[in-house]
């Protein structure tokens, strides 16, 4: 069946460096995949989609990168600011949409 | 534009009392899905209404969860007997007919059960 995986630990980030989540599937070829960032008592908003013919997507501060190869995308913001910090989910199907279970990120002051 | 919304924003009821959470989609969204977030936990799926296509119940965790939605429009998630372990937030998100499925999501509903 399909999987996601995220990172389920907490990521810890200095203010002013790059963060970098990753999230892998297996048993799937999607055309695009999205992220979505979802803040404490929340429901989560869209960040980015990549289709699958890109290889990078960038919007402001925040670069997605896919590999359909290797079947995975990495998120990144760059110069991170405490005000990042929220839960990141990526996403991905063509008809019904599947999330993964999300990494808490913390930019630390 | 008005947003997805959802109603009631909380509820709690004691055990064994059923409850329906309602959900309103943006207007001309055909895709509606439910999910069910418990406290510091990821999106679980629950319901998946495409059109006029069955919907996907594949997420429903038992035969007490069931969900209904008049064609494209309001969407109600009824729980029976509800359990303590039912107590969680509940999402609703909508997207458009065409295009990618991006989801738009409402506020949720915080159920407790006592």
């Amino acid at each position: 069946s399909q999987k996601i995986e995220q990172n389920s630990e907490a990521l810890n980030i200095q203010e002013g460096k790059t963060a970098t989540l990753t999230c892998n599937y297996t048993n799937y070829s999607p055309a695009y995949l999205q992220w979505y960032r979802q803040d404490p008592g929340r429901g989560p908003v869209f960040l980015l989609l990549i289709r699958e013919n890109e290889k990078e997507k960038r919007k402001e501060r925040l670069k997605v990168t896919f590999d359909t190869t290797l079947k995975q995308s990495l998120f990144h913001i760059t110069a991170s600011q405490p005000a990042d910090s929220a839960t990141y989910l990526c996403a991905l199907g063509d008809d019904k949409i599947i999330f993964g279970k999300g990494t808490r990120l913390h930019i630390l002051p | 534009g008005a947003g997805v919304s959802q109603s009631p924003s909380n509820k709690v009821t004691e055990k064994g009392k059923d409850v329906e959470l309602r959900c309103d989609p943006i207007s001309g969204h055909t895709a509606l899905y439910w999910y069910r977030q418990r406290l510091g936990q990821g999106l679980e799926f629950l319901i998946y209404f495409q059109g006029n296509s069955a919907p996907d119940k594949s997420g429903l965790p038992s035969d007490r969860f069931s969900a209904e939605r008049t064609g494209e429009s309001v969407s109600t998630l009824t729980i029976q007997r509800t359990q303590q372990e039912d107590s969680a937030v509940y999402l609703c998100a909508s997207s458009p007919a065409q295009g990618t499925q991006t989801q738009y999501f409402g506020p949720g509903t915080r159920l407790l059960v006592l």
